[in-house]
């Protein structure tokens, strides 16, 4: 089944300690992104990543960090978390035949 | 910062009402406009994607309309049923590689 995963599905942590919220797909897509979402607010892009090691800031890079080592992964990387941080994240993946992008299922972060 | 913009927030129907959603978007450099069909506790579900002016979409009763000359697209459900009841996305797409989300519209449809 095509699918994109995420882990952890929810995480609550604290000010300052460094985590790394994972995301697989198995449709071999070139192209991945991360967003966050927030209440009133569309879905805003956070990084996206072309290809293996080509990576680039979208409109909220501020405090995150990515990596793209794999084809099939792009872990999301908060180095020092703050509140501001909290959110629902989503990673996706795009398909370059019908330009059709999959979402993961969510991950609900929580920092206090 | 590119604003894209969805009316309206929010929709009450009756189940059998048609409706129509709305999404405004920058011309400049656009890529593609994307719909997406998002439940509460689910993931984006990608409806149509649409490219060219003038382009016309349709899925059973939901179908969509592409103006990208005047930067608007329409999304269009017909004979809402309650399990129609999500939030609609529009996203537009710009060289490729950037996504510019609207906030959604909110659907509910009563038995």
């Amino acid at each position: 089944e095509a699918q994109v995963t995420q882990n952890p599905r929810y995480l609550i942590t604290v000010t300052g300690k460094k985590l790394t919220v994972t995301c697989s797909q198995n449709m071999n897509h070139e192209y991945m992104s991360w967003y966050r979402q927030d209440p009133g607010l569309g879905l805003r892009q956070i990084y996206y990543s072309m290809n293996v090691e080509v990576t680039d800031k979208g409109d909220v890079p501020e405090g995150y960090k990515v990596s793209r080592k794999e084809k099939r992964n792009f872990p999301l990387i908060l180095e020092s978390p703050s509140p501001n941080q909290t959110s629902l994240y989503f990673c996706a993946s795009l398909g370059t035949l019908y330009n059709e992008q999959y979402f993961g299922p969510g991950t609900r972060l929580t920092v206090t | 910062i590119l604003n894209v913009e969805q009316s309206p927030q929010s929709l009450h129907v009756q189940e059998g009402d048609s409706t129509n959603f709305t999404c405004s978007f920058p011309s400049s450099n656009f890529y593609a406009l994307h719909w997406y069909r998002w439940e509460t506790a689910k993931s984006p579900e990608a409806l149509f994607v649409m490219t060219l002016n003038g382009d016309e979409k349709k899925k059973g009763r939901i179908s969509a309309t592409l103006n990208t000359k005047e930067g608007y697209s329409y999304l269009y459900i017909k004979g809402s049923q309650p399990e129609d009841s999500a939030t609609y996305l529009c996203a537009s797409q710009y060289n490729f590689n950037k996504f510019y989300f609207g906030s959604g519209t909110k659907l509910n449809v009563k038995p």
